[in-house]
């Protein structure tokens, strides 16, 4: 079964900055990849994923997140933070042959003025 | 938009109660999820259904079952619940295309926080 690791439970930036948020995963064998987002008492948003078309992926509010196979990663960024993209994200990996959809601890982010 | 509504936000229950969880789509999806948030483990799936009374254990089934009597309505049953059952329980579908392919995405609901005491 896939696992997923994001490094970093608590991300701190400035307002402007670069967000990076990392994500690894387990499998040898390309799989389906998503970034999801949660803002507070709400549930989970998708930002974007990864479906082996292009390796640079566009979602929404800014954010992209490159596949990168040789070191089985999906990093999310976005190149200046605002105040409203404080929230928790989660990135998520299924095989593609799997119902399961298996997540990462989430990293909150955090964003000041 | 595929809508998926849980019908409680927040709940209060006492040790040894009987507790229902209701999740309701209107997007006609085959396939349902209840998982359960817990802060620093992220999500962890405790039931799948990909058809009406089809059911499938996830990571985290016991203590839990499930119920799927019609398309739309998946129900997660807590039949004697626990304080280690306080959590934050999110219910999603998917969409077309077959059970075990696609990269479709999960949609979710906002989410049950429920609290045993």
């Amino acid at each position: 079964a896939q696992s997923v690791t994001q490094l970093g439970s608590h991300v701190s930036v400035s307002e402007g900055a670069l967000v990076l948020l990392r994500c690894n995963y387990s499998s040898s064998v390309p799989p389906y990849l998503f970034w999801y987002v949660q803002y507070p008492n709400q549930g989970l948003q998708l930002l974007l994923k990864y479906t082996s078309a292009a390796t640079l992926v566009k979602g929404i509010n800014g954010f992209e997140a490159e596949f990168k196979k040789s070191e089985t990663s999906f990093h999310l960024t976005k190149p200046s933070a605002h105040m409203s993209d404080a929230a928790e994200y989660f990135c998520a990996v299924r095989d593609v042959n799997d119902y399961k959809l298996s997540f990462g601890a989430g990293t909150t982010v955090t964003v000041r003025a | 938009d595929v809508k998926v509504t849980q019908s409680s936000r927040y709940l209060v229950k006492r040790t040894g109660e009987k507790v229902f969880l209701e999740c309701v789509q209107d997007m006609d999806h085959e396939n349902m999820f209840w998982y359960r948030q817990d802060p620093g483990l992220g999500l962890r799936l405790i039931y799948f259904s990909y058809d009406v009374k089809m059911k499938e254990k996830g990571d985290i089934p016991e203590g839990y079952s499930v119920s799927r009597e019609k398309k739309e309505r998946f129900s997660l049953i807590l039949e004697s619940a626990s304080t280690n059952q306080t959590s934050m329980y999110l219910c999603a579908s998917r969409g077309q295309g077959s059970t075990f392919s696609g990269a479709n995405v999960l949609t979710f609901g906002a989410g049950s926080r429920l609290t045993v005491l």
